[in-house]
């Protein structure tokens, strides 16, 4: 299993550009979740889904969309690029619907830098 | 308030020694917790669940105090490769919150 896997690995935007921070497991899990971690934050929920076809809000939603179509993959969208998203960006997957409960497997994250 | 509180350290710990440090949160309904574990720029895994009655895993001990609050990890016999991150985790309202995590520096 690959577990986890994000790209790209590294992203410089430029402030009003827009993209997809790509995340997908192959452990068939139900929940997954994308996080920011800022230096003295902590990591912060952005978006999780608890299945295909269903997303929620997290703490920090405000700049970002998601779409889950399959178990398999759930990107991450910046609609406008600002530099409040400079950040490192982590998905993680877990089992079941509710998944929070179960261990939480995390990609290795996007660093991404918007100029 | 936050929901999940830890003193960032760093602590500085020498080679063999045991280093505790704990976590509180403030959701009373709290139904899980977790010590994660983040090498620096690495994504976090777990290092081990928190059970009511406290648990152990080698040189790792965790212990839940619910009446006031607050989980603890101690690390015994402390080894370099200890040094990392470790994060503090609770479940509640059906989504985990973060503690920005104790940094720990085993010191040769």
């Amino acid at each position: 299993n690959a577990g986890v896997t994000q790209t790209p690995k590294f992203q410089v935007l430029k402030t009003g550009q827009s993209m997809t921070l790509q995340c997908a497991q192959d452990m068939n899990h139900e929940y997954m979740s994308w996080y920011r971690q800022d230096p003295g934050m902590g990591l912060r929920l952005i978006h999780y889904s608890v299945g295909a076809g269903i997303t929620d809000q997290g703490e920090v939603p405000n700049g970002y969309n998601v779409s889950r179509s399959t178990t398999e993959d759930f990107p991450l969208r910046l609609l406008s690029a600002a530099p409040s998203q400079t950040s490192v960006y982590f998905c993680a997957s877990g089992r079941g619907a509710s998944g929070s409960t179960d261990t939480q497997y995390f990609g290795p994250g996007t660093r991404l830098t918007v100029l | 308030r936050k929901e999940v509180e830890q003193d960032p350290g760093p602590f500085n710990v020498p080679e063999g020694a045991t280093v505790a440090f704990n976590c509180t949160y403030s959701n009373s309904a709290s139904q899980s917790f977790f010590w994660y574990r983040q090498d620096c720029r690495k994504e976090p895994k777990l290092l081990m669940s928190v059970y009511s009655s406290g648990n152990e895993d080698g040189r790792f001990t965790a212990q839940l105090n619910r009446a006031s609050q607050y989980i603890s990890l101690l690390i015994r016999d402390s080894k370099l490769s200890d040094s990392a991150t470790y994060l503090c985790v609770v479940r509640g309202n059906n989504r985990l919150a973060f503690g920005k995590g104790n940094q720990v520096v085993v010191i040769p």
